[in-house]
């Protein structure tokens, strides 16, 4: 089992481009978890999903922010427009119901 | 919800000495605890987990201990290694059969000193 798969791995771009995070879940799992980390705020989730459903997005800091979820195998966060305070490392983890969530190896953003 | 707080924040042992992180969390109906140790610029990894129903779990070197009456939580690293040098976070899973939540501690910078 290739284990969660995050593309890019590093993403650099300048104030008020798009960006497009990409998280592949481990399959037969059945929860998708998106979080963000900074040294500021430590880790803190954004958003989940269940069976493709969205259950809590409270955690999306603003509309600039949004996720998807189209099938069990693939989910994407973007940001439009991005700003510098973006800059976090981004992380998914999926899990099978309530039990261990494994992470992804994150993704770098860095925005100018 | 759910609010979990971690002390201490940074942690200094001699190698081979004990290090203990301690958790605390707000909802009593929340019923498994994990662990996770992150390296230098990885990601989080699961390394010990404990459910509501029993008090204590050990793996080797590392111990997990839970007091639902005081809702706290610990994790215990014996004969630390230099290789155990890390930042540990733990986590408390939302309350509910439907929640998939974990809200995680700000965690502990562990530094064991050879």
């Amino acid at each position: 089992d290739a284990g969660v798969i995050q593309s890019p791995r590093h993403e650099v771009t300048e104030m008020g481009q798009e960006v497009t995070l990409r998280c592949k879940p481990i399959s037969g799992h059945n929860s998708l978890f998106w979080y963000r980390q900074t040294m500021m705020r430590g880790l803190e989730l954004l958003i989940y999903f269940n069976n493709n459903v969205p259950i809590d997005d409270s955690g999306m800091p603003e509309d600039r922010f949004s996720a998807k979820m189209p099938n069990a195998s693939f989910s994407t966060l973007k940001i439009q427009p991005s700003e510098p305070r973006d800059s976090a490392v981004y992380f998914c983890a999926s899990s099978f119901e309530q039990g261990w969530q494994y992470f992804g190896p994150g993704t770098r953003l860095t925005v100018t | 919800g759910e609010n979990v707080e971690q002390h201490p924040s940074t942690l200094s042992v001699q190698e081979g000495d004990s290090a203990v992180i301690k958790c605390t969390y707000s909802d009593s109906a929340s019923n498994y605890f994990p662990w996770y140790k992150q390296e230098l610029g990885k990601r989080p990894q699961l390394i010990i987990d404990i459910r509501s129903n029993v008090g204590e779990k050990k793996d080797q070197r590392i111990a997990v201990t839970l007091n639902k009456t005081a809702k706290h939580f610990s994790l215990h690293i014996t004969e630390t290694q230099p290789e155990d040098s890390a930042v540990y976070f733990c986590a408390a899973l939302g309350s509910g059969a439907g929640s998939y939540q974990l809200t995680f501690g700000k965690g502990t910078k562990l530094s064991v000193i050879p």
